[in-house]
């Protein structure tokens, strides 16, 4: 099994800026997925990343918000960008179990507030 | 947008009495799968039912599947207190990356 760590736990940020949240797996793999889950919601895929290439986003997100990086096998970032209350949720990151049909491993998730 | 619609949305149960929660789809599916999330926390996979399975057991979880219907069921037997969380059912589609879509799930509080 894959072990997800997520940073940070949770925050409380301002109108305007941004936040970069990390996710780091004990274990290489190839596909990492960022997810947003609004209060009381479930959980909608914000984008796909890749090592080496660009990520793949989904309906209703963009680069220029969410700008994620994936430098390597084990780790990639979100970004938070120009924040607005409505940014305010649950952010998780997961990755697929390998040999799988689809399982997904998840970190502990960013709880994200914004004033 | 949600591939999964479920109900209750919220079910409130006695420890020891059995829980059962239902998902709907939309499309044609690879599989299907079940999540449980503890307090806004990281989901933990339950159990996946393939798409030509119709049932399928895991310790006190039974999941059926229905694909005519496009539905699946969760039952969980002999509830615990520990069981208290939400319940999310996602579908895999064929093709491509295996992208999984989750239903907006069903939130149980099992009292002790």
């Amino acid at each position: 099994s894959a072990v997800i760590s997520q940073k940070p736990s949770r925050d409380i940020c301002q109108r305007g800026t941004s936040l970069t949240i990390q996710c780091q797996v004990d274990s290489q793999v190839t596909m990492m997925f960022w997810y947003r889950q609004q209060p009381g919601q479930s959980l909608t895929l914000i984008a796909t990343a890749n090592q080496g290439s660009e990520a793949t986003y989904e309906s209703g997100f963009v680069i220029d918000k969410f700008p994620i990086s994936r430098p390597n096998l084990t780790f990639s970032t979100l970004t938070v960008s120009n924040m607005s209350p409505e940014d305010s949720s649950i952010y998780l990151c997961s990755v697929g179990k390998t040999g799988t049909l689809g399982e997904q491993y998840f970190g502990p998730g960013t709880r994200l507030t914004v004033t | 947008s949600q591939q999964g619609e479920e109900d209750p949305q919220a079910l409130s149960i006695q420890e020891g009495e059995n829980a059962t929660m239902n998902c709907s789809y939309k499309t044609s599916i690879n599989n299907l799968q079940w999540y449980r999330q503890n307090s806004g926390r990281g989901l933990v996979h339950l159990i996946l039912i393939r798409s030509n399975e119709r049932e399928k057991h895991s310790g006190r979880l039974r999941v059926t599947l229905d694909t005519s219907k496009k539905s699946s069921s969760l039952l969980i037997t002999a509830s615990r207190a520990a069981d208290t969380a939400s319940y999310f059912c996602a579908t895999v589609t064929s093709g491509g990356y295996q992208k999984v879509t989750f239903g907006t799930g069903t939130k149980l509080q099992v009292i002790p």
